[in-house]
């Protein structure tokens, strides 16, 4: 089974920062790995297919980049709705998630 | 707009049973490949099953192979999940969920997702 290591658990930023996910597999994936977003409450959101393709009305400071076994997901600036949690998955083999990174306000 | 609305979750014994149903609407049900994933109550996400647009191929994570089994009745736009063999650790909030791709290829990646419904297993 693939595993997906998220880091840092948590990142504490301001509105307005950049914010840097990192997602880390323990075998290659090729270019088949999603991000989601979950807020509190809710579903997970599709943000980011195939490492750097935005899902339809995802907003454009959302950018998903990497190949391969490290993969990055970044928020140009960061928006008061984009305080979440956020996961990446693979499909290459099966399909497994990551644990998770906390994005909080500082 | 698409919309997923679950149903089925409980309260069941281990070596239990429990079906989940899964309501589709909004998009057109027979062209696209559907999944399942649960959480854990306050932890991450664990892909479940998935079964491709036509009903012919199905897939599922090895820790729930044997005991789960999906399926899909198209006239009704309803996906389904048979869970048999009920234990504690299955204990979860069961999501179906659209794949993000259209047609006979699954993309297993999923762009529309219901509210969930949450199954406990305990005695």
């Amino acid at each position: 089974e693939i595993v997906l290591t998220q880091s840092p658990a948590t990142l504490s930023l301001s509105p307005g920062a950049r914010a840097t996910l990192s997602c880390r597999a323990s075998q290659s994936v090729s270019s088949f790995l999603a991000w989601y977003q979950q807020k509190p409450g809710q579903s997970p959101r599709l943000l980011i297919y195939d490492a750097s393709n935005r899902a339809p009305g995802i907003p454009a400071r959302f950018s998903g980049s990497g190949s391969g076994t490290d993969f990055t997901l970044t928020v140009s600036s960061l928006e008061p709705e984009d305080f979440a949690v956020y996961y990446c998955q693979q499909r290459s083999s099966s399909l497994t998630f990551g644990g998770g990174t906390k994005v909080e306000i500082k | 707009e698409v919309q997923l609305l679950e149903s089925g979750g409980g309260l069941v014994q281990p070596g239990g049973s429990l079906r989940l149903s899964c309501e589709a609407s909004g998009f057109d049900f027979n062209n696209y490949a559907m999944t399942w994933v649960r959480q854990l109550p306050g932890k991450g996400l664990e892909w479940v099953a998935s079964i491709s647009a036509g009903g012919d191929s199905t897939y599922y994570a090895n820790s729930v192979k044997g005991r789960f089994t999906v399926s899909r009745d198209t006239p009704k736009n309803t996906l389904y999940l048979q869970m048999d063999s009920l234990r504690a650790e299955d204990t979860a909030l069961y999501y179906c969920a659209k794949d993000h791709m259209e047609g006979v290829t699954i993309s297993f990646y999923c762009d529309y997702w219901g509210q969930g419904t949450l199954v406990t297993v305990s005695s």
